[in-house]
């Protein structure tokens, strides 16, 4: 059965440091892998995705996530927080063309 | 292009009664999403469609929650004789053809039963 695990419920970061948010996998499938962020109030909107080509994948506003098939990783990072990234994230994963897999979401806080 | 759209953004409701919450996809996407996500939570998924078929209904809680999706675009979700424990709120996603394609939400139904 395929999943996602999302290690941190929480991670709480001082403005202009580095933000890494985790997310694992589990499949037997070759995945597709996303992440979405949430604001408060509002809808999911897509951050990056991996899909096989490149394993560094970049996105907007300045995150990227790598793709380590032999740790079966996809974490989220960020070289230097800024207020406006506080919000919830999610790992997201399809190993096949039917069903995409959620993680549990991280809340990013970050501390001016 | 217009993105997703869901109406009505809230939605009070009594115990016991049936709600209707409408999703209007991206023209052109032919996979459709229904999620949840109660206070706190991550997203629980629903259904989802291919077209007007829905091949994965297995997160539909209870039989008391039903969906369809007419003409390959919009889709509504109904929930007959509405409980408490049924208030989240609920999103809608579409997507270009398949899960392997990123997915599109909506701003979501915010559903409160009293």
């Amino acid at each position: 059965a395929q999943s996602v695990t999302q290690l941190d419920s929480h991670v709480s970061v001082s403005e202009g440091t580095p933000v890494l948010l985790r997310c694992n996998y589990s499949s037997s499938y070759s995945p597709s892998l996303f992440w979405y962020v949430q604001h408060p109030n509002k809808g999911l909107q897509l951050l990056l995705k991996y899909t096989s080509a490149a394993t560094l994948v970049k996105g907007i506003n300045g995150f990227e996530a790598e793709f380590k098939k032999s740790e079966t990783s996809f974490h989220l990072t960020k070289p230097s927080a800024h207020m406006s990234d506080a919000a919830e994230y999610f790992c997201a994963f399809s190993g096949g063309y039917q069903k995409v897999t959620f993680g549990t979401g991280t809340k990013l806080q970050v501390i001016p | 292009g217009a993105g997703v759209s869901q109406s009505p953004s809230n939605k009070v409701t009594e115990k016991g009664k049936d709600v209707e919450l409408r999703c209007d996809p991206i023209s052109g996407h032919t996979a459709l999403y229904w999620y949840r996500q109660s206070l706190g939570q991550g997203l629980e998924f629903l259904i989802y469609f291919q077209g007007n078929s829905a091949p994965d209904k297995s997160g539909l809680p209870s039989d008391r929650f039903s969906a369809e999706r007419t003409g390959g675009s919009v889709s509504t979700l109904t929930i007959q004789r509405t409980q408490q424990e049924d208030s989240a709120v609920y999103l809608c996603a579409s997507s270009f053809s398949s899960a392997a394609y990123e997915q599109y939400f909506g701003p979501g139904t915010r559903l409160t039963v009293t």
